[in-house]
């Protein structure tokens, strides 16, 4: 089974902060990606990687960076934490080439900026 | 971005009462993906369709990709309590995939 694991479940952070959310995938997977997760705006695409030290924009960058230093793991970054980036964040991965093969979930981290 | 619709957005059902819930884009996918989401959880996957008109199941779920590869259809027969969740289309027009919204389901004994 493939394995998805996110550092946090649960974190809190002041505003002004730097913060990062650390993701690592144990199946060699080639795509990473991360998502927020809001109540009724569903799961929207920050940032992703298609290969090490890659990275491209999703559709809410802004107030993020990311870093893939290697294969199995990619961190995401909040640059100076505000109230509005208090959400689930999950981070997926998945195979290869082929880009629409299945994206795979870790367990969330629920982030809190105060 | 791309938008998907969901629906319903939550379905309230009976213990043993089959579930029906659909997703819809604009655009054509070559991919469509059916997640469920367990409170505090992780999204896990459910089932992958790659053809149009493709049918596809995985024990009392069933999902089709639909011929016009504009939507995707995912059923649950006979519901029971742990289908309690919050279930996700996703889909690859090629380019990202998109996620819908979301279909809560509360099963009730």
């Amino acid at each position: 089974d493939v394995k998805v694991t996110q550092s946090s479940r649960y974190l809190v952070k002041r505003t002004g902060e730097k913060v990062f959310l650390e993701c690592v995938q144990d199946m060699d997977h080639e795509n990473m990606f991360w998502y927020r997760q809001d109540p009724g705006l569903g799961l929207r695409l920050i940032y992703f990687s298609y290969d090490v030290k890659m990275k491209e924009k999703g559709d809410i960058p802004e107030g993020y960076s990311v870093s893939r230093e290697k294969k199995e793991r990619f961190s995401l970054i909040l640059e100076s934490a505000s109230t509005n980036q208090t959400s689930m964040y999950l981070c997926a991965s998945g195979k290869g080439a082929h880009r629409n093969q299945p994206q795979h979930f870790g367990d969330g981290t629920r982030l809190s900026i105060l | 971005g791309q938008q998907l619709n969901q629906s319903p957005q939550s379905m309230f059902i009976q213990e043993g009462e089959d579930v029906s819930m659909n997703c819809t884009s604009s655009s054509i996918f070559n991919t469509w993906l059916w997640y469920k989401q367990d409170p505090g959880e992780g999204p896990v996957l459910l089932i992958a369709l790659y053809k149009a008109g493709e049918l596809t199941s995985n024990g009392r779920l069933t999902a089709q990709f639909g011929i016009t590869r504009k939507d995707s259809f995912l059923n649950i027969s006979a519901s029971i309590p742990s289908d309690v969740g919050i279930y996700f289309c996703a889909g690859h027009p090629p380019g990202q995939f998109y996620f819908g919204t979301g279909t809560s389901l509360t099963v009730i004994p």
